[in-house]
């Protein structure tokens, strides 16, 4: 079975810092999509960017990009020039090349953004 | 373009009144739908899924349902609510791989 790891459960940085969210995934597919999913006080869920493994390229999404490392199961995020409206709960995620499979969900990190 | 609807936004219900929460899609066909469950500073649980009218997937044996009636509709079900159903629901849709959430639907049960 896939798993997802946040292991900062929180972490906070100074606005316009450059700040760097981990994720570990365990899986023995070779052909798969990771997201990063925002979630902002208002709840709503947002896709903040997508990878899909069989691309080496790093995705990015003006000041979001990632940071694949496909053998060592790494995915991270990096936000750089930190906003006040970047405080958020950040969700990595993981999904099969296959439509009718299910999104598995990191259980989160808190990411604030101080001013 | 492609919208998500959810309502209702917030909802107040007693322990063991029945539960209808309604998504909609509009501006695509045949997505596949999902339903979510997260506690506060929780992480998501994913509750059903759907892959075509009348084709649901159960994750968690609970004392809620799902139905798909129509190719874009989606509701969430309960007979009898308990005290542990509380919690805000998202619905997402999903038209290859990435899902797309709902405004979500925030449940308490008193």
């Amino acid at each position: 079975a896939q798993t997802v790891t946040q292991s900062q459960p929180e972490m906070s940085v100074q606005e316009a810092e450059t700040v760097t969210l981990s994720c570990t995934y365990d899986t023995s597919e070779s052909n798969y999509y990771l997201f990063w999913y925002k979630q902002p006080p208002s709840r709503q869920m947002i896709l903040v960017i997508r990878q899909e493994a069989y691309k080496q390229q790093n995705a990015t999404e003006n000041r979001f990009s990632v940071n694949f490392q496909k053998a060592a199961k790494s995915f991270s995020l990096k936000i750089s020039d930190s906003q006040l409206g970047d405080t958020a709960m950040y969700f990595c995620a993981f999904m099969k090349h296959n439509r009718d499979d299910k999104i598995i969900f990191g259980k989160g990190t808190r990411l604030h953004i101080l001013p | 373009s492609q919208t998500i609807h959810q309502w209702p936004a917030t909802l107040v219900q007693p322990v063991g009144s029945p539960l209808s929460l309604e998504c909609t899609v509009e501006g695509t066909s045949n997505p596949n739908l999902y339903w979510y469950r997260q506690a506060a500073g929780r992480g998501l649980q994913l509750l059903f899924y759907s892959v075509g009218i009348g084709q649901i997937s159960s994750e968690v044996p609970q004392n809620l349902s799902a139905s798909r009636p129509q190719d874009r509709q989606f509701i969430l079900s309960s007979k009898k609510l308990l005290l542990s159903d509380s919690g805000f629901y998202l619905c997402a849709w999903s038209p290859s791989y990435e899902q797309y959430f709902g405004p979500g639907t925030r449940l308490t049960v008193t």
